[in-house]
Order: structure tokens, then sequence, then C-alpha cells
């Protein structure tokens, strides 16, 4: 059974940076062809994709927010780390983990965090 | 970027009416689209992948069509169960959502 869990603060202040993690069980993020990605979404919006990390370490991160987002892995631990920097207001949001295997679609998702952004 | 844009953004139905939501893309992207359904509060679930394959434990009055640019998602007997928000995404080039439709109780 796949299961991923998203941890991580629960508000942050401007201009910080966030890290959240993503403890997943019931596969490895070293066989060949999986991937864990990250999607948010504000209150009431849409979903926004962030980044995919992939099971040779290659990595994909949305244009738009490339400059602050990093994605890693620990394979050790089952683990994935987003870190984004100088976070701002906009940037609050539900922020969920997923996985993904047969094509570039989330297979299964965490619960989410939700991340507010304010001083 | 791909650009996703969805219609309508809300739909009243009523139990039983047949529902299509459309998707279309700013360029082709092949059949790399997925639909998810999202209740409040909840995570996504996919539905449909590669335009129009049943994700397992989908009913299968959920199906999805369509290539290139434009793209349907279609429940033909709206069940309460349904009532909730559904968004479509390419994953031709990097990855897109759209704005989402919501399904409300007509």
């Amino acid at each position: 059974q796949i299961t991923l869990k998203e941890s991580g603060p629960t508000l942050v202040k401007p201009t910080q940076t966030l890290i959240l993690t993503c403890t997943f069980s019931g596969f490895s993020l070293t066989t060949r062809g999986v991937r864990v990605g990250w999607i948010r979404q504000p209150p009431g919006k849409a979903l926004e994709w962030l980044a995919v990390i992939y099971w040779d370490y290659d990595k994909r991160y949305s244009p738009s927010l490339k400059s602050r987002l990093t994605i890693t892995k620990d394979t050790s631990k089952n683990q994935v780390v987003l870190t984004m920097t100088n976070m701002d207001p906009v940037d609050t949001a539900s922020y969920f983990c997923v996985y993904m295997m047969r094509d570039n679609f989330a297979d299964h998702w965490g619960q989410g965090t939700l991340v507010t952004v304010s001083s | 970027d791909i650009q996703m844009t969805q219609s309508p953004s809300t739909l009243s139905a009523s139990v039983g009416d047949r529902v299509t939501i459309t998707c279309r893309a700013s360029q082709s992207i092949s059949s790399w689209l997925a639909w998810y359904q999202q209740k409040p509060g909840k995570a996504p679930k996919v539905l449909i992948y590669k335009t129009s394959s049943l994700e397992s434990g989908v009913p299968s009055r959920f199906s999805g069509s369509g290539s290139g640019t434009e793209f349907t998602l279609t429940i033909t007997s709206l069940q309460p169960d349904d009532f909730a928000t559904y968004y479509c995404q390419q994953y031709s080039s990097y990855w897109t959502f759209g704005q989402g439709t919501k399904v409300e109780i007509k």
C-alpha cells in the first residue's frame, strides 16, 4: 500500500525559507520509473505543479518558480524534501506530495499540509 | 508554457444528468491528459489518464475523450458522490492544471 505524508511548518514569515518533507512507504525511489513530486493549492484556487524528482536523481521544476525551489531525496529514509526560498503571503497554500509511476500524472497523493505565510 | 483552459467554471446539475466538462490546451498535448476529482478538504484523486484510460476502481460512468488540444470528461449519470471539483492536467511538457470545474447540485 502506497502512502505519502507531508510535514513541515504551518506558519512561516515573509522572506523566510520553507522546508517541507514528504515521508512515504510502499515503494522505493530507487525503482526505475518512480517519481515523487510536489503540488500546491492556494485556498479556493487551482492546483499548481512545483517540482518532481526521479528515481535516477533527475529533477524538474516549475519554470515560474525554478529560482526558488530545490527538491532532494533521501532514499535511506524514504523521504523527499522541498525547499522554497523567499516565501511571500501569495505562497499560502496546501502543499501536496505525490507519487508517479505509470505516466507523468499523480497516481497517489498525500493528505496535504497547509502552510500560511504571514508576519 | 502550455496553458489549460477548462469550461465551464461552475456547472449546476441534478442527479441522473449527463455532464460534460471541456479542457482546451494552448498547444497540442497529444493524449497526455489526466482528470482528477477533488472534494472539499481532501486531496485530488485521479479518474482518467492518457485522455481515456479509466483508473482502477473508478466507476464506468466516467469517461474521457479527445486529442491534440481539445478534451472532454463525461459523467453519464451524475450520482450524489460526484458533486465535486474536477481538474484536467496536461503532462506533455512539464505539468499544468486547468482552473477547475465545480459540479454543484442544481
